[in-house]
């Protein structure tokens, strides 16, 4: 089956600094990605809509020069969080759905644990 | 305010025996279900679907049901495996919309005791 690849998988970083964190589709195109945040007991929460090729889509209070993101090509989207605060602490997840799929099932990577100290 | 929602945080069922998974909804425009299954430490993989316009699903020990009036579905798994143990997520989308926006259930953990 198709395979979606994130790294990394856990990340510390110091409040103020910014972390990348990249989302790779394996073995299909995608032309759209999805990137989720889901804090503990929380259901995952969509972020924003990444588009190959142009500008995000972000969800209603998901501050889009907070969270940049990047889908330079149609296997690669990237989240950088800029100036990270601790509150921004939280499992980042991205997804893709392939577009040869019959069905609205998305391909999950393994997601990213970020805590910022 | 929460569209898919998911009362239970846990369950716990002895090997061999029924699992069910209860997942409510509240916006009537979905009209595609998904359970995604989630071990720690990996993202969720894709368990079983159910279009709106069919009222069960079935694969292997896994079957959705799906009851529009009451907008509510489950996950049954049967017979159920100490392997199943994970957390289970209900989601559900409005495909005529918004091109795959999945809309999350916080999970149900599903404990599975030999």
């Amino acid at each position: 089956g198709a395979v979606v690849s994130q790294h990394p998988s856990r990340v510390i970083c110091k409040s103020g600094t910014s972390v990348k964190i990249e989302c790779r589709s394996l073995d299909f195109q995608a032309t759209t990605m999805f990137w989720y945040r889901q804090f503990p007991k929380q259901s995952l929460m969509l972020m924003a809509t990444s588009n190959e090729g142009s500008k995000a889509t972000y969800e209603q209070g998901v501050e889009k020069d907070k969270f940049l993101i990047n889908h330079a090509s149609l296997t690669l989207s990237t989240l950088t969080v800029t100036s990270a605060h601790p509150e921004d602490s939280s499992f980042y997840i991205c997804s893709a759905r392939d577009p040869l799929g019959a069905s609205e099932k998305l391909f999950f990577g393994s997601g990213t644990q970020l805590s910022v100290l | 305010d929460q569209q898919v929602k998911q009362n239970s945080p846990s369950l716990s069922v002895q090997e061999g025996r029924i699992s069910i998974l209860n997942c409510d909804y509240t916006n009537s425009m979905f009209d595609y279900f998904l359970w995604y299954k989630k071990y720690p430490a990996e993202g969720p993989t894709f368990l079983i679907s159910i279009s709106s316009i069919k009222d069960k699903n079935e694969d292997g020990r896994f079957t959705v049901f799906l009851n529009k009036s009451a907008k509510h579905l489950s996950l049954h798994i049967v017979p159920s495996q100490p392997g199943d143990s994970a957390v289970y997520f209900c989601a559900a989308s409005d495909y005529g919309g918004s091109q795959g926006n999945l809309i999350f259930g916080k999970g149900t953990k599903l404990s599975v005791k030999p």
